[in-house]
């Protein structure tokens, strides 16, 4: 099977554009969570979907927003870009719902904000 | 509340040597555990966990860990280093209360020849 696939691998873009990242999860995978990764923070959580509906959000202000498709494949879109989101964004896919899933995840997107 | 600590955040060891990776976890829930390693630019792939059923649980590469419930510890371990294990290890923690992954702050292991 292949794995979790994110597009696109590398972003650079400048203070106060939006930006969308896409991911795909593994085929029959129907949740996707999204993780942003940090020197600082290290890795903070996002949110998750499942069938097309976000069961848990972290603890980002909404310019940070999802969604995710009836093909269980997710989109995240970043408005009004600052600095300081500039980081690794990852993707990760789970079977179901269940909590004690493993979460399997993609290369991750590398964004750059200048 | 739900959190994992890392015990030490850079880690050396000589190539042949055993590894030892610290984690201690809080958890109001029955936790699942979880190790992933994370090589430089690359995503984060599962080395094991554990979900409640035998303390000592064999992961990919020769790693290993106990869940020491008595301890609120899941330390990783490996018997012989290899130079291809140098990379940054995180201990997470999933608890039934939600589907977020909890990580810790990550321990970077260097493997010296």
């Amino acid at each position: 099977k292949a794995g979790v696939t994110q597009t696109p691998r590398y972003l650079i873009k400048t203070r106060g554009q939006q930006v969308t990242l896409s991911c795909s999860p593994i085929s029959g995978h129907r949740s996707v969570s999204w993780y942003q990764q940090t020197p600082g923070q290290g890795l903070q959580f996002l949110f998750e979907y499942f069938s097309e509906t976000q069961r848990n959000k972290g603890n980002f202000p909404g310019r940070f927003s999802g969604r995710q498709f009836s093909n269980s494949r997710s989109e995240m879109n970043v408005s009004t870009l600052e600095l300081g989101d500039s980081a690794l964004y990852l993707c990760a896919s789970s079977l179901e719902a269940s909590g004690r899933e493993t979460q399997y995840f993609g290369p991750g997107t590398r964004l750059l904000v200048l | 509340a739900q959190s994992v600590t890392q015990l030490d955040s850079h880690v050396s060891v000589s190539e042949g040597t055993p590894v030892l990776l610290r984690c201690n976890y809080s958890s109001s829930y029955s936790p699942s555990l979880f190790w992933y390693v994370q090589h430089p630019n690359k995503g984060l792939q599962l080395l094991l966990k554990y979900t409640s059923a035998a303390t000592l649980v064999k992961g990919i590469n020769g790693f290993e860990a106990e869940f020491k419930k008595s301890e609120t510890s899941f330390h990783l371990t490996k018997p012989s280093a290899h130079m291809s294990d140098a990379a940054e290890y995180f201990c997470v923690l999933n608890s039934n209360s939600g589907y977020a992954l909890n990580f810790g702050k990550g321990t970077s292991l260097l493997v010296t020849p």
